[in-house]
């Protein structure tokens, strides 16, 4: 059962336009969200992160909305760049004593010049 | 800061050998973590320790042992590998506030089990 979903294996946007990249989760208890991009033969580069007590975190480009009763969350990536074409993976996490971090299967993003 | 580095980059090993990934951070955090990474999958979390002296299981702890005697290293040992764990392994640490947290990747290490 996969706590955590990004049903969209690819998405490719035009440069300077907005990239909306989704992810849906089924545990109502997790605290912290995060999201990371990850190129071929690197480690995952974290990117911006949220906590359920807020529903929007900007750094920059990237914005992270966070939807609680529909259990969804977004990266908005604004104006989008030929180097932001990677795999993007959402995470969430527990606010407890462990770390039980869940990761989705990531969402191919390609940003055509 | 080196941030969070992992050694060996690349590395193979016959079914029945151990060996340990080496991990290590710089950043004084107090959480780490090992995940391994496998083609179509998301990270899986193997170990993870919350501090010196603590250690816990993840989702796929099975084959595999770790030990956090400082702060800074937190090796993954491989106990006898079989070639169910030709993966893609991944050493991270966190840091965490009330409002976000911040969780950073080693490199990464790339294991063939033959």
């Amino acid at each position: 059962d996969q706590q955590v979903k990004q049903n969209s294996p690819s998405l490719s946007v035009q440069e300077g336009r907005i990239s909306i990249l989704n992810c849906d989760y089924t545990n109502s208890m997790f605290d912290y969200f995060l999201w990371y991009k990850k190129y071929p033969a690197e480690g995952p580069t974290f990117l911006i992160s949220i906590s359920s007590i807020k529903d929007k975190n900007e750094d920059g480009r990237f914005t992270v909305f966070l939807n609680k009763s529909a259990k969804h969350l977004s990266l908005h990536i604004v104006p989008s760049q030929p180097g932001d074409s990677a795999v993007y993976f959402c995470a969430a996490n527990f606010d407890n004593y462990g770390q039980n971090f869940v990761f989705g299967p990531g969402t191919r993003l390609s940003v055509l010049p | 800061n080196a941030g969070v580095t992992q050694t060996p980059k690349f590395q193979v090993l016959k079914t029945g050998q151990s060996m340990t990934l080496q991990c290590a951070q710089d950043m004084n955090h107090e959480y780490m973590s090992w995940y391994r990474q496998d083609p179509g999958m998301g990270l899986r979390l193997i170990h993870y320790s919350v501090g010196a002296g603590i250690t816990d299981q993840g989702e796929v702890p099975n084959g595999y042992n770790v030990s956090r005697s400082t702060t800074e290293d937190f090796p993954l040992r491989l106990l006898s590998a079989a070639p169910s764990q030709t993966s893609v392994y991944f050493c991270a640490s966190n840091l965490r506030d009330r409002e976000q947290e911040t969780q950073y990747f080693g490199p990464g290490t790339r294991l063939l089990v033959l």
